[in-house]
């Protein structure tokens, strides 16, 4: 079946900090990829996504490429702000009859001034 | 335009009782969803219909869960009876179709603790 590792947290950082979220999956089809969002408090939020190998899916910063070779999509920040602390979610999304979500554990970021 | 709405935002009851949420999706979506997020872990997706349709429930525990979406708009999600286990943030998720890459919104969830 489908599944999804990301890395676990939790990840603190220095504002202005690189920061990296290592996501690998395993899927039966040929999935689509997010990453997904959530600020304290609200519901979540598609951060970016990527539908095909080699595409790269970006917003408010972030970036994350669709590596099919090495089954990854890792989320990379070059400078983080204190904003941005939230719980982050990779997914993918593989087709079959439903076009499901399969989601990761999260990874939990706080940032710091 | 307004989001996914759920209701209560909290619930707390005993085992054995039952509960209900409610959700109501973003106006004209087409495809909603119930997952099940315990605390430490991403969701799950625990039943999706398309319009009033069920197309997929292969995951949701049907001797105690039961979900209805009336007129293809809003849905409600019942536990009878409820379980310690089920303690866990209950998110109801829209979109406007089905397929590849299409985007889910997702409501604020409501927090059931079972006690």
């Amino acid at each position: 079946g489908d599944s999804v590792t990301q890395m676990e947290g939790p990840v603190t950082l220095s504002e202005e900090a690189f920061l990296t979220i290592n996501c690998t999956y395993t899927a039966t089809g040929y999935p689509s990829l997010f990453w997904y969002v959530q600020y304290p408090g609200e519901g979540l939020q598609l951060l970016l996504k990527a539908t095909k190998a080699d595409d790269k899916g970006s917003n408010k910063g972030f970036e994350a490429t669709y590596r099919k070779e090495t089954t990854s999509f890792h989320l990379e920040k070059g400078s983080v702000q204190v904003s941005d602390s939230a719980v982050y979610f990779c997914a993918l999304s593989s087709g079959g009859s439903n076009y499901k979500l399969t989601f990761g554990k999260g990874t939990l970021l706080t940032v710091n001034p | 335009e307004a989001g996914v709405a759920q209701s209560p935002r909290y619930k707390i009851i005993e085992k054995r009782q039952s509960v209900a949420f409610w959700c109501n999706p973003i106006s004209g979506h087409a495809t909603l969803y119930w997952y099940q997020q315990i605390l430490g872990q991403g969701p799950k997706l625990l039943i999706q219909f398309q319009n009033n349709g069920v197309v997929d429930d292969s995951q949701l525990p049907k001797d105690r869960f039961s979900a209805e979406r009336l007129k293809g708009v809003d849905s409600t999600l019942k536990i009878q009876p409820a379980k310690l286990e089920d303690s866990a943030v209950y998110l109801c998720a829209s979109s406007t179709g089905q397929g590849r890459g299409y985007e889910q919104y997702f409501g604020p969830g409501t927090r059931l603790t079972v006690t």
